[in-house]
């Protein structure tokens, strides 16, 4: 399975954009890009996912380089309660990852007020 | 609409007992997934249930096991336990079967301490 690398790290102050970045080189082309939080004492939240064009929601956009080899994870305006372990993870459709997260280490975001 | 809810929240267990964990999804959702969480390991996946049947398993020995039941709440059982599965035990729903394309929603654990 195709491997996902992040920074162990990230500051932000509040109100400013965040972008977490994702490097992901072995992607294939079936590999789905997701991307997951887990906020202090909580189970891991659905954040974003795609798999080539860019992609926004509510909750963050995510950026998928026309190589898909890097993607970034883009909070517009960083609030407290962003503060949490971000993990980006590949699922590939007909792989073994198929049905399953496998969570990396993922970045961890500090907030600053 | 209701959350993922996991029963007990918290347990402790002595060397070489059982645990069975409980989880309900949302309703409406037919795939339940368990994950372990530990500080060394990380979130590890266990298995896969949907529509009763185990879909996808992970790299855990078979004193973990699982089932799932007509209204998609799911079980997991661990059996002669050892010091190292204490851990937060994590269960997700999702409408359908797979994390491809599909949204996970994560309960808040249950809290294994084995002594």
């Amino acid at each position: 399975d195709a491997k996902t690398t992040q920074p162990n790290s990230m500051e932000s102050n509040e109100e400013e954009p965040v972008h977490l970045p994702c490097n992901h080189s072995t992607i294939s082309g079936t590999d789905y890009i997701h991307w997951y939080r887990q906020l202090p004492s909580q189970g891991p939240e659905y954040v974003i996912h795609g798999l080539t064009s860019n992609v926004n929601n509510r909750m963050a956009s995510l950026a998928i380089a026309e190589d898909r080899k890097s993607s970034t994870l883009i909070l517009h305006r960083a609030t407290l309660r962003d503060a949490a372990v971000y993990y980006c993870i590949l699922i590939n459709a007909g792989g073994t990852s198929y049905g399953k997260l496998t969570f990396g280490q993922g970045t961890i975001l500090t907030v600053h007020p | 609409k209701a959350g993922v809810t996991q029963t007990p929240r918290y347990l402790i267990k002595t060397r070489g007992q059982q645990v069975t964990l409980s989880c309900s999804p949302i309703s409406g959702h037919r795939s339940v997934s368990w994950y372990q969480q530990t500080p060394g390991q990380g979130l590890q996946f266990l298995f896969e249930y949907f529509s009763e049947t185990q879909r996808n398993k992970g790299n855990f020995p078979g004193r973990f096991s699982g089932r799932q039941f007509s209204n998609s709440r799911s079980e997991m059982n661990v059996s002669t336990l050892e010091l190292g599965d204490s851990a937060l035990y994590l269960c997700a729903s999702s409408r359908s079967q797979g994390a491809l394309n599909n949204e996970q929603f994560f309960g808040p654990g249950t809290r294994l301490t084995v002594l």
